[in-house]
């Protein structure tokens, strides 16, 4: 069975500051993995995704995330956060057969002035 | 663009009302899924259907039932609401005959208030 583990369900930095989001999941086999964004009261945003190749994935925004086998992790960064960025964070994981997708439990993230 | 609209941003109903949510897409996909979200809980699979007339239950179906007739739109339905019902409610939908590695798009979220 897949899993999500998002460590840190609230997340302060400082305008400027290094975003990092933390993402562990597990799985018998390489799965597809996924970040996604949620601003207030508003439906998900694909920011990247993991499939095959390049473990470094650049998405929107100014964001990435590297896909670590060895740790099972798929953590989120950007060098500078912005007063934009205050959003919640989604990572999940798509198995490698059937049509689910499943979902850590989120991170708010919020940028102090 | 991929577009993916729910029918109603809000919602007010009261307990033993029977609630319907839609949800339309226009990029011709394959998959369409429900989900909740509740703070500290992410977002939970209600029902996902990935073709015409079908349909899985996810986590959570108890009190929900769904219908997909066309398409392009995917119903979920609440037989009988209630409190513990009131929640947020996102539909999503995702090209299925490509493979798992496609991402799924999603709408702006129905918020249902059951009182």
């Amino acid at each position: 069975a897949q899993s999500v583990t998002q460590l840190g369900s609230h997340v302060s930095v400082s305008e400027g500051a290094l975003v990092l989001l933390r993402c562990n999941y597990s799985s018998s086999v390489p799965p597809y993995l996924f970040w996604y964004v949620q601003y207030p009261n508003q439906g998900l945003q694909l920011l990247l995704k993991y499939t095959t190749g390049a473990t470094l994935v650049k998405g929107i925004n100014g964001f990435e995330a590297e896909f670590k086998k060895s740790e099972t992790s798929f953590h989120l960064t950007k060098p500078s956060a912005h007063m934009s960025d205050a959003a919640e964070y989604f990572c999940a994981v798509s198995a490698n057969t059937g049509n689910q997708f499943y979902f850590g439990t989120g991170t708010s993230l919020t940028v102090i002035p | 663009d991929v577009k993916v609209t729910q029918s109603s941003r809000y919602l007010v109903k009261r307990t033993g009302e029977k609630v319907f949510l839609e949800c339309v897409q226009d990029m011709d996909h394959e998959n369409m899924f429900w989900y909740r979200q509740d703070p500290g809980l992410g977002l939970r699979l209600i029902y996902f259907s990935y073709d015409v007339k079908m349909k899985e239950k996810g986590d959570i179906p108890e009190g929900y039932s769904v219908s997909r007739e066309k398409k392009e739109r995917f119903s979920l339905i609440l037989e009988s609401a209630s409190t513990n019902q009131t929640s947020m409610y996102l539909c999503a939908s995702r090209r299925g005959l490509a493979g798992p590695h496609n991402e799924q798009f999603f709408g702006p979220g129905t918020r249902l208030t059951v009182l």
